[in-house]
């Protein structure tokens, strides 16, 4: 099965731009992760969906960050606007559906992102 | 909230046994999980615990206390290639993940 693509790949802005990040899940997985990766610290969870509804969001910075699924499948990231301490890896991740013994997630590469 | 607690870094030489530790506070602990993570990669799944005891697969194992709140990762016959950061993540019975900050093992020959 094809796996989660993320793109892309690496970005550089500068502080105060807006920068979009893309995700499409595997297929038929109904729960999505955003994950924020500084360098040498675990993942952390920005945000999760459930199909297309938000299980949990408390550590998103909502001032500057957003994210949406469409129609329960893709979803996108946002940051606007860009500040420096949001220099990090991005990682999209999806599984089956979450609560369950079946919660392995797949992650796919990753959005490097650098704000100068 | 959800916390939880594994070594920084671990060293160990080819061939040999080395266990990573994971220690969690949680409230609605559903099931610890275990990844592996290479420079620049993205992590990958390795094993899952729902239940106390120990799972086998291949040369990695994973063992969980409930009652502890505790769980470990065993790695056997060491090779190079498993040097990586390895992560435990925490699942709650509302169906959030919680990561851990990782374990960086490093094999010597």
């Amino acid at each position: 099965e094809a796996g989660v693509a993320q793109s892309p790949r690496y970005k550089i802005i500068e502080k105060r731009q807006s920068v979009a990040f893309w995700c499409n899940p595997i297929s038929g997985h109904a729960t999505l992760y955003w994950y924020q990766q500084i360098l040498g610290q675990g993942p952390k969870l920005l945000i999760q969906f459930q199909n297309n509804g938000v299980v949990d969001d408390s550590q998103l910075p909502k001032d500057r960050f957003s994210a949406e699924r469409l129609k329960g499948v893709d979803s996108t990231l946002k940051i606007q606007p860009a500040k420096l301490e949001d220099s990090a890896v991005y990682l999209c991740a999806s599984s089956h559906l979450a609560g369950t013994d079946n919660t392995e997630a797949f992650f796919g590469q990753g959005t490097r992102l650098t704000v100068v | 909230g959800q916390s939880l607690e594994q070594p920084s870094e671990v060293t160990a030489v080819e061939g040999a046994i080395v266990q990573i530790n994971c220690t969690y506070q949680t409230s609605g602990f559903y099931g610890l999980s275990w990844y592996q993570q290479h420079d620049g990669g993205a992590p990958t799944f390795l094993s899952y615990n729902g239940l106390d005891g120990l799972e086998e697969t291949g040369r990695f194992s994973s063992f969980l206390s409930r009652s502890d709140s505790y769980g470990y990762l065993l790695l056997q016959e060491l090779q190079m290639k498993d040097s990586a950061s390895y992560f435990c993540a925490v699942s709650t019975n509302a169906g959030k993940s919680t990561f851990g900050d990782g374990t960086t093992l490093t094999v010597k020959p």
